[in-house]
């Protein structure tokens, strides 16, 4: 199956620092996705990607589907508290139905 | 809007124990449900998905079963827990033709 090596697993920065993080995919994906996860609280989608090079920002943040569909970014410009939680990309590849792959996530951490 | 409800928030249950719980989803029709279990290793396991009602798919053979006996709702069973049993599971929707899923707020269960 799809495997995601999502890198790094934790980030300690301070605030106003910007953050990027990364996943890269055995296989070829159709869809990326970035979530982030507060502690005791179910993922929130923070952005989709759907077509190779696509650059997509919401707010601070800025994701970018990888040209050859095996890997996507996400990076935070100048880093605030509430930044602080667990990020998770997540990938749908052709042919596995409804399912996603998701990566093992990036605990960040942001010292005001 | 949509909107994903989960219950309880907790729980905690005897080994042996049986075990219920239920998510529902309003302001959609006909959606994909998911229930995913989360350990503190923080990486998210697909256990069942659903594309309408009465059609489970098991992703992991376990102890654990799943049911949808309306459209919008989704409940995860078990006879029997383990100690292993314990983990925050995550239950979530998407549209059929989209790959976005969209997460409860969880609930911990803890298996002593």
């Amino acid at each position: 199956g799809q495997q995601l090596n999502q890198s790094p697993q934790s980030m300690f920065i301070q605030e106003g620092e910007d953050v990027s993080m990364n996943c890269t995919s055995s296989s070829i994906f159709n869809t990326w996705l970035w979530y982030k996860q507060d502690p005791g609280e179910g993922p929130v989608l923070l952005i989709a990607l759907y077509k190779a090079g696509e650059l997509t920002s919401n707010g601070r943040l800025t994701a970018q589907f990888g040209i050859t569909r095996k890997d996507s970014f996400l990076n935070i410009s100048a880093s605030i508290p509430s930044d602080v939680g667990i990020y998770f990309c997540a990938g749908h590849a052709k042919g596995s139905n409804y399912k996603l792959t998701f990566g093992k996530g990036t605990l960040l951490t942001v010292n005001p | 809007s949509q909107t994903i409800h989960q219950w309880p928030a907790t729980l905690v249950q005897p080994v042996g124990s049986p075990l219920s719980l239920e998510c529902t989803v309003e302001g959609t029709s006909n959606p994909n449900l998911y229930w995913y279990r989360q350990a503190a290793g923080r990486g998210l396991q697909l256990l069942f998905y659903s594309v309408g009602i009465g059609q489970i798919s098991s992703e992991v053979p376990q102890n654990l079963s799943a049911s949808r006996p309306q459209d919008r709702q989704f409940i995860l069973s078990s006879k029997k827990l383990l100690l292993s049993d314990s983990g925050f599971y995550l239950c979530a929707w998407s549209v059929t033709s989209i790959n976005e899923q969209f997460f409860g707020p969880g609930t911990r269960l803890t298996v002593l």
